[in-house]
């Protein structure tokens, strides 16, 4: 069965304080990892999408990695509009994997001023 | 371009009634999934559909079902409700060629009293 977790739960910053995101996984064959942002009461923002391992992705102060175990959301000087919550999930491959995304429990990013 | 619609975007039923969730995906998008998130389970995969066809299902019982139309716009229903039906209802679309990025509506909040 595929599982992906993350950590921390959640992590308080202070604006410009860099820090990183952990998402374990466990899944039969990676076909994608996504990195998804959840502000409250909203549905999942699609931020990116790795593929094989060591392949890196950026976006303004966020930058995500990936080896064959985990992936890493590295967000740089953060500012308090990057408060929200942070979703990992994978997509296994071969047929039973259609349209399923294993979601992680998702870590809840604080930046204070 | 506009994105995934979902209606209504509040639900209050009781015990023992059906309930039924629209999904509007981004124009061009023929997959649409179906995801339940609770604060204690997260984001959980319901099932998929792809030209009026489901894809694939999670491990929901059979109250939980859904359809697509030949416009891939899809809906989702939940027979005979438990109060641990009450959750966000969130729908996505996909494009095969973007490699299966799902791109995420605001969600249905579905309260059962």
């Amino acid at each position: 069965e595929d599982q992906v977790t993350q950590s921390p739960e959640a992590l308080r910053l202070q604006e410009g304080e860099s820090s990183s995101l952990n998402c374990s996984y466990t899944v039969s064959g990676l076909r994608g990892l996504f990195w998804y942002r959840q502000d409250p009461g909203k549905g999942p923002e699609f931020l990116f999408t790795l593929y094989s391992a060591g392949e890196e992705k950026e976006k303004e102060r966020l930058k995500a990695t990936l080896t064959k175990k985990e992936s890493f959301l590295h967000i740089t000087a953060p500012k308090p509009e990057d408060s929200a919550t942070y979703l990992c999930a994978v997509q296994a491959g071969g047929g039973t994997s259609y349209g399923k995304l294993t979601f992680g429990q998702g870590t809840i990013l604080t930046v204070h001023p | 371009k506009a994105g995934v619609t979902q209606t209504p975007r509040y639900l209050i039923k009781t015990r023992g009634q059906q309930v039924t969730l629209s999904c509007s995906p981004i124009s061009g998008h023929r997959s649409v999934s179906w995801y339940q998130q609770t604060p204690g389970q997260g984001l959980q995969f319901l099932f998929e559909y792809f030209s009026e066809t489901q894809r694939n299902k999670g491990n929901f019982p059979g109250r939980f079902s859904g359809r697509q139309f030949s416009n891939s716009r899809s809906e989702m229903n939940v027979s005979t409700l438990e109060l641990g039906d009450s959750a966000l209802y969130l729908c996505a679309s996909s494009l095969v060629a973007q490699k299966n990025i799902q791109y995420f509506g605001a969600g249905t909040r579905l309260s059962v009293l």
